[in-house]
């Protein structure tokens, strides 16, 4: 079993729709990342939470640490948001990474 | 400021030939890492750096070795390919682990 799942794996959406992708993991963590990697392959850090909620203009991350889950929402959809999205846990007391397998979303205009 | 670099971009190595991949940063960062990215199975972490002169090993390790002698460079080794090695792979860093800041890939072909 993944110790970091997504949902969905693949999200379409219409321009201006509220988007919600999913990340929940399954042991203790010290941070939460979300990443974006464009259609051309670079890959861009958007947040890293390690409790709360945070904001970046149209994109909000919010994490629950008591039910190891984390979203990524973004508000009014745009084409360019046409992106794989993926979360990744940094775990407690040592720097390792995983990854979930990424959600591919695509915005149609 | 550069950010991350990789070098090369592309590569093709056949069974058994070694190479080094050479990632490097210009933001003064402690922290780096090498990832590959395969279809369907996202990023795993090879090894890691926190600082000059120490590495780390990460989720697949097996058939990679790294050498961090200066800040600024994480060097990633393979010394005898295997076409299982044929990935895209990616190198970041960040400041204590917090942002990483990920490097263009190297898309690697093992025959």
């Amino acid at each position: 079993k993944n110790e970091v799942e997504q949902s969905p794996q693949n999200l379409t959406a219409q321009e201006g729709e509220f988007i919600t992708i999913n990340c929940s993991y399954s042991v203790g963590i010290s941070a939460l990342h979300w990443l974006q990697q464009h259609p051309g392959g670079g890959i861009v850090s958007l947040f890293m939470l390690s409790s709360g909620k945070k904001k970046h203009g149209r994109l909000i991350a919010t994490i629950n640490i008591q039910e190891k889950h984390s979203s990524l929402h973004i508000t009014a959809s745009h084409p360019r948001d046409s992106a794989v999205y993926i979360c990744a846990v940094r775990f407690n007391n040592n720097n390792d990474m995983r990854f979930g397998a990424g959600t591919r979303l695509t915005v149609k205009p | 400021n550069a950010g991350v670099t990789q070098t090369p971009k592309f590569r093709v190595l056949k069974t058994g030939q070694s190479m080094t991949l050479l990632c490097a940063q210009d933001m003064n960062h402690e922290y780096m890492y090498w990832y590959r990215q395969d279809p369907g199975m996202g990023l795993r972490l090879i090894h890691y750096s926190v600082g000059e002169g120490t590495t780390a090993k990460g989720e697949v390790p097996d058939g990679y070795n790294v050498s961090r002698l200066k800040k600024q460079n994480f060097l990633l080794g393979l010394e005898s390919a295997a076409p299982s090695q044929t990935s895209v792979y990616f190198c970041a860093s960040s400041l204590q682990g917090v942002t990483q800041y990920f490097g263009p890939g190297t898309r690697l072909t093992v025959l």
